[in-house]
């Protein structure tokens, strides 16, 4: 089955810039979508299509591909960004579901 | 403001059948793909399936077999059955609207709150 990977943690200063990667065969041909999710609550979707940021999302939060890995920036990371991240993508099938990454925990301190 | 409103499931015995429904409020019903994805604890999120206003549905092949989703437009409700529940399905639900733009997998832009759901003899 398809699988999407993350490292598990990033940790970062406050001011500095995140990056968080997501690799998969698939990614070159297929959009990447990013999800925020803090302590017991449910995810926030902060980039889709790759690069593409919903209303309401702040301008730090960027995002990026390039060959078979997507990357979520955060630049100047906030306090209020530490939570879990998932990238999100679907493989060459034809299904619409698709496969979320293990996850990343990002640390600001 | 679109808002997901879920309920059911609780404290399950293995072999019995988990229940939850999913309420929408605000905004249209129809044109979006009604999806149900699951967290088991400390682990990464898991698609379900989804479900459209005109019934048509789309499984994962790891639940096929023991998920039903199904759709009342008059309440603008959707809702999620899994058969045969054992520990390994102990996780929070979330049931979550998604957007399929053109050439695209499916975005999820609002969600419901989450519920857990446990299961143990």
């Amino acid at each position: 089955s398809y699988e999407l990977t993350q490292p598990p943690s990033v940790s970062v200063s406050p001011g500095q810039t995140a990056r968080i990667t997501c690799s998969g065969d698939a990614l070159p041909r297929k959009y990447a979508y990013w999800y925020q999710q803090k302590s017991g609550q449910a995810p926030v979707l902060v980039i889709y299509e790759d690069t593409k940021r919903p209303s309401g999302i702040p301008e730090r939060f960027s995002g990026s591909t390039s060959g078979t890995m997507a990357t979520l920036t955060i630049s100047g990371a906030q306090l209020d960004d530490e939570a879990d991240y998932y990238c999100y993508s679907t493989d060459h099938g034809g299904s619409p579901g698709g496969v979320f990454g293990g996850g990343t925990k990002l640390t600001v301190l | 403001q679109v808002q997901l409103r879920q309920w059911g499931g609780g404290l399950l015995k293995p072999s019995e059948t988990l229940s939850l429904t999913c309420a929408v409020y605000g905004g249209s019903f129809s044109g979006f793909y009604w999806t149900w994805i699951r967290q088991p604890p400390g682990k990464r999120l898991e698609w379900i399936g989804e479900i459209s206003q005109s019934g048509n549905t789309y499984y994962s092949p790891s639940f096929n077999s023991r998920v039903t989703m199904s759709v009342d437009t008059s309440k603008n409700q959707f809702s999620l059955k899994v058969n045969s529940v054992s520990a390994a399905d102990t996780a929070t639900f979330y049931c979550a609207r998604g957007v399929r733009l053109s050439g695209s997998a499916t975005l999820f832009d609002f969600w419901g709150q989450g519920t857990l759901v446990s299961v143990s003899s």
